[in-house]
């Protein structure tokens, strides 16, 4: 089964410093790799995926996230992190549904983000 | 804002009671999920459409739980005799059935209380 894991709960970082979230993967097959974000009342939002290619992937806001094969992982980075960046982050892994197409998506708990300024 | 829109923002009922949520998901888009988000946790599959027809439904879709498409463009969720167990954030998303590059686009999310 497809699964991914957010080791840290809460990541505080001061503002202009890089900040990374960490993200594990476990998948059968090939990782086809996410990082939403969730901002109060404002749902989930897309950052970036991983789908194949290039390891480091860049995203919206100034993101980016480096696949690592080896080491199964999916760390979530920014050169300089703003205090508008403070947030719930969400890796996560597409599980297709093999019978009907589409496909779910499995979430890790979550790490909430934490720039002061 | 995604362009996935869900009404309405925030519902409190009393258990026993039935709600109906609404997703208006990004028109061009054929595929519409629903999740559910429990406090501390990330979103969880509930079920799947493709156009008007549910492809998907996972096991916490318990009976109580009703979900449409009708004409394949917005969707309702429907809980009957809800529990307090329901409590939590119902979430949509679409997407357009594009093989490796689709990408599920999410709403702004119901927040259930069931008092």
């Amino acid at each position: 089964a497809q699964s991914v894991a957010q080791p840290e709960d809460q990541v505080n970082v001061a503002e202009g410093n890089p900040l990374t979230v960490k993200c594990t993967y476990s998948v059968s097959g090939n990782p086809y790799l996410f990082w939403y974000v969730q901002y109060p009342n404002r749902g989930l939002q897309f950052l970036l995926k991983y789908i194949t290619g290039d390891n480091l992937v860049k995203g919206s806001y100034g993101f980016e996230a480096e696949f690592n094969k080896s080491q199964t992982s999916f760390h979530l980075k920014k050169p300089s992190a703003l205090v508008s960046d403070s947030a719930l982050y969400f890796c996560a892994v597409r599980d297709p549904l093999r019978a009907t197409g589409g496909f779910k998506t499995i979430f890790g708990a979550g790490t909430r983000l934490f720039v002061k300024a | 804002d995604t362009g996935v829109s869900q009404d309405p923002r925030h519902k409190i009922t009393k258990r026993g009671q039935n709600v109906t949520f609404r997703c208006d998901p990004i028109s061009e888009h054929n595929r519409l999920y629903w999740y559910r988000q429990t406090l501390g946790q990330g979103p969880e599959f509930l079920t799947y459409f493709q156009n008007e027809a549910q492809l998907e439904k996972s096991r916490l879709l318990s009976d109580r739980f009703s979900a449409e498409r009708p004409k394949g463009s917005f969707s309702t969720l429907e809980i009957q005799r809800t529990e307090q167990g329901d409590s939590a954030m119902y979430l949509c998303a679409s997407s357009w059935g594009q093989g490796d590059q689709e990408t599920q686009y999410f709403g702004p999310g119901t927040r259930l209380l069931v008092l």
